[in-house]
């Protein structure tokens, strides 16, 4: 079955320090990931997404991600992140023309 | 900006009602989604509709049906509600690779 992981629940930073939000993926063929952030009674905002070419992608807010084929990893990061950053996270991967979803991260930046 | 509107923000019903909930786009997307989402569970696709009147079911179709007549609309129904699908229900429309989300209906089933 074609699937994402997140393997945490939470993630906790102070203001200034770097955020790295963690995402696995399980994918026949080329993966399409995304990433998609959720701020408190709204709906999904797309960050950023990985089709094809370079590896770090870069997003909205300031965000970026990396693909490793070999480590079937996408996670999420952020230099420096905010409190305004304190969202759920979540990694999605493209299967035919739907996205099947992680369980979501929970972001919490502490000022 | 692709815009995603759902009826309600919040909707409170009883047990065996039928309950609809509305979805709206305006950029012209051929393809609409319906999710439910629940903590620890990530999002979980009900149905999706790939043009007017077309429809597959996603992963959790039991107790839920769809209708799209018009190519902006896509309407979730629960036909007898229970209390097991109280939840966020969010709805999106997809352009390319991408998926833009309405703002979610809380319903509670009670």
């Amino acid at each position: 079955a074609q699937s994402v992981a997140q393997p945490e629940d939470q993630v906790n930073v102070a203001e200034g320090n770097p955020l790295t939000v963690k995402c696995t993926y399980s994918v026949s063929g080329n993966p399409y990931l995304f990433w998609y952030v959720q701020y408190p009674n709204r709906g999904l905002q797309f960050l950023l997404k990985y089709i094809t070419g370079d590896n770090l992608v870069k997003g909205s807010y300031g965000f970026e991600a990396e693909f490793n084929k070999s480590q079937t990893s996408f996670h999420l990061k952020k230099p420096s992140a905010l409190v305004s950053d304190s969202a759920l996270y979540f990694c999605a991967v493209r299967v035919l023309y739907k996205l099947s979803f992680g369980a979501g991260t929970t972001v919490t930046v502490r000022a | 900006d692709v815009k995603v509107t759902q009826s309600s923000r919040y909707l409170v019903k009883r047990t065996g009602e039928k309950v609809f909930l509305e979805c709206v786009q305006d950029m012209d997307h051929e393809n609409m989604f319906w999710y439910r989402q629940d903590p620890g569970l990530g999002l979980r696709l009900i149905y999706f509709s790939y043009d007017v009147k077309m429809k597959e079911k996603g992963d959790i179709p039991e107790g839920y049906s769809v209708s799209r007549e018009k190519k902006e609309r896509f309407s979730l129904i629960l036909e007898s509600a229970s209390t097991n699908q109280t939840s966020m229900y969010l709805c999106a429309s997809m352009f390319r690779y991408e998926q833009y989300f309405g703002p979610g209906t809380r319903l509670t089933v009670t």
